[in-house]
């Protein structure tokens, strides 16, 4: 059974509107929370992250936002951009279990010009 | 700075075949791990280290062995390769163990036959 659900695996949104990544998970044990971003025949790379003490991040033009109670997690990426086009998997992780993150499936997003 | 890097690319191998895949991370990291992506699926964690002469178990260990050659370098070997292992595998490291921000390397696509 997934830990970590990202149930849209796709998302195709215009440049310059909002783009809105979702994550679902099953653990309320989970403390830390990161969203990676993959380029084909790339690694993923570490896109933006959030503590469970708090509801949200910013950097630019990501932001991050938790809500504990429904176990659920949302990116938003505004303005999107082209080069935003990627797969983007959130990952959770527990603090007494540090080495080991659980990554949803990936959602891939198209950003159309 | 190369960050991490991973040999082979691509690799095609018949049932029961060996094989090793290499990894080495230029940036002092503590901790590397090695995953893999199936489609539809989240990285999974096959086998991580801590430090330099250390190794665990992940969450998918079964039908692979690890070996921590120095601080920089970290293999993976499959004794005997199934159709089963057919995937993608991704190398990474981080500072240390509990650091939350994990490095990638661009992947090895593994088919078994």
């Amino acid at each position: 059974d997934q830990q970590v659900k990202q149930n849209s695996p796709s998302l195709s949104v215009q440049e310059g509107r909002i783009s809105i990544l979702n994550c679902d998970y099953t653990n309320s044990m989970f403390d830390y929370f990161l969203w990676y971003k993959k380029y084909p025949a790339e690694g993923p790379t570490f896109l933006i992250s959030i503590s469970s003490i708090k509801d949200k991040n910013e950097d630019g033009r990501f932001t991050v936002f938790l809500n504990k109670s429904a176990k659920h997690l949302s990116l938003h990426i505004v303005p999107s951009q082209p080069g935003d086009s990627a797969v983007y998997f959130c990952a959770a992780k527990l603090d007494n279990y540090g080495q080991n993150f659980v990554f949803g499936p990936g959602t891939r997003l198209s950003v159309l010009p | 700075n190369a960050g991490v890097t991973q040999t082979p690319k691509f690799q095609v191998l018949k049932t029961g075949q060996s094989m090793t895949l290499q990894c080495a991370q230029d940036m002092n990291h503590n901790s590397m791990y090695w995953y893999r992506q199936d489609p539809g699926m989240g990285l999974r964690l096959i086998y991580y280290s801590a430090s330099e002469g250390t190794t665990d178990k992940g969450e998918v260990p079964n039908g692979y062995n690890v070996s921590r050659l120095n601080k920089r370098e970290f293999s993976l070997r499959l004794e005997s390769a199934a159709p089963s292992q057919t995937s993608v595998y991704f190398c990474a490291s981080s500072e240390r163990l509990r650091h939350n921000e994990q490095f990638f390397g661009p992947g090895t696509r593994l088919t078994v036959l």
